[in-house]
Order: structure tokens, then sequence, then C-alpha cells
């Protein structure tokens, strides 16, 4: 079975240009979460999506947002970027739906703002 | 929120030590993961435990929930063995720092 995809692996960007991350998840996994890992710290939570719907948020601007599809996968939007938006974007996927709720993450897109 | 905290932040091991990793959590959890991160960056599951005791190989983990911690033993360990092993709690994943192991041939 598949893991949890994400595309694309590497993206360069300069200051003030938006971009869009993709995410799909576990096959039969319905929920959706984006973390943002800056270099030498532990992954930061940004948002989670279960069943099209916003779970939660994490103390991110409001350049970022997110939103999920039918089909389960998801997009990481980030406007206006700024140097310091450069980090790892990991996506997890889970079941969902409950509190109990094992994760598991993608390979990660790694984003570089100039 | 919750803090976790983990320590050590790092550790430098000989091939075949054993060492415990230690994750501290300042509220009661639902869910804890400990996973290992390697040099490209791929977050590894490796345990799924908010309370009691699993193992799986070399590796083991405890969580103490009612004490607000839990241990990741590595037994035996190895080269590949190396990177950033975090704890992360909660349903939106609380994570620790990470403490950053290095296991020398």
């Amino acid at each position: 079975d598949a893991g949890v995809t994400q595309s694309p692996t590497h993206l360069i960007k300069t200051r003030g240009q938006q971009v869009t991350l993709r995410c799909s998840p576990i096959s039969g996994h319905k929920s959706v979460s984006w973390y943002q890992q800056v270099l030498g710290q532990g992954p930061q939570f940004i948002f989670q999506y279960y069943e099209k719907e916003e779970r939660g948020r994490g103390n991110f601007p409001d350049r970022f947002s997110a939103r999920q599809f039918p089909n389960y996968s998801s997009e990481l939007n980030v406007n206006a970027l700024l140097l310091g938006d450069s980090a790892l974007y990991l996506c997890a996927s889970g079941q969902g739906g409950s509190i109990y709720n094992e994760q598991f993450f993608g390979p990660g897109t790694r984003l570089t703002v100039l | 929120g919750i803090q976790v905290e983990q320590s050590p932040p790092d550790l430098i091991l000989q091939e075949g030590a054993n060492s415990t990793l230690r994750c501290n959590f300042s509220d009661s959890v639902n869910n804890l993961q400990w996973f290992h991160q390697n040099p490209w960056g791929q977050l590894i599951n490796l345990f799924y435990i908010p309370s009691g005791t699993k193992q799986n190989g070399r590796l083991s983990a405890t969580t103490v929930a009612t004490e607000r911690y839990s241990l990741l033993y590595i037994s035996s360990s190895q080269t590949t063995d190396s990177g950033v092993y975090f704890c992360a709690v909660e349903r939106h994943m609380r994570f620790g720092a990470g403490t950053r192991l290095t296991v020398k041939p």
C-alpha cells in the first residue's frame, strides 16, 4: 500500500510569491494535517482537516491556508512568502474521527524562500 | 498549551550500546507517538503508545501516563539508528525538540 505522498519534493520561491503544496493521504484515511519544520526544531502544527472540514489550526498567520478535497487529498497555500517560511513542510494522515488517532507522515516538501 | 520536553538533547554511543530517551509532558494525553527522523527528513513511526509498554525488535517504549512521561529504549544500537528521535503528543501533535542520536562504528 502506498504511504502518504507529497509534491513537489523541493521548491524554490522568492519573497512575496505564493506557493501551493499537495498531499495525498494513505488510502482509507480521512484526516490530513500539515506541519512546518524549521531546521533544528521539531515540527509545528499548522492545520488539520477531517472530512473536508477544518478541525484545528495552529499559531500561524492568515497567509497560511489549506483545504481538503472530496478524495481526501489536501493543499496547503502560503501567500506573500517571507524568508522565515523556508522550512520542511510535512503532511500527515490518519483515520481521524477520534481523539485516539495515530498519524503517518509523508516525505515532506522542502521550501526555500530567497 | 501542553509542553513536551525531551532528554537528552544529544547522545553519542558506540555501536552495540544501549540507550534510554525520555519524553516528559505537562498534562494528561490521549495520544503519544515516537518517531525517528532520518537524514532526508522522513518521520518514521516507531510507536503509538499513549499508555503501557510495547516492543518492536531492538526498540521498546513505555508510557506512564499518570506520571506524564514516556521512555524509548534502544538496545544493541546500530549506525543506522542515528538520527533525531521525536516524541509527539495529542491529536494536533505537539512535538518535543528531539534527541539527536549518533551511533559510531
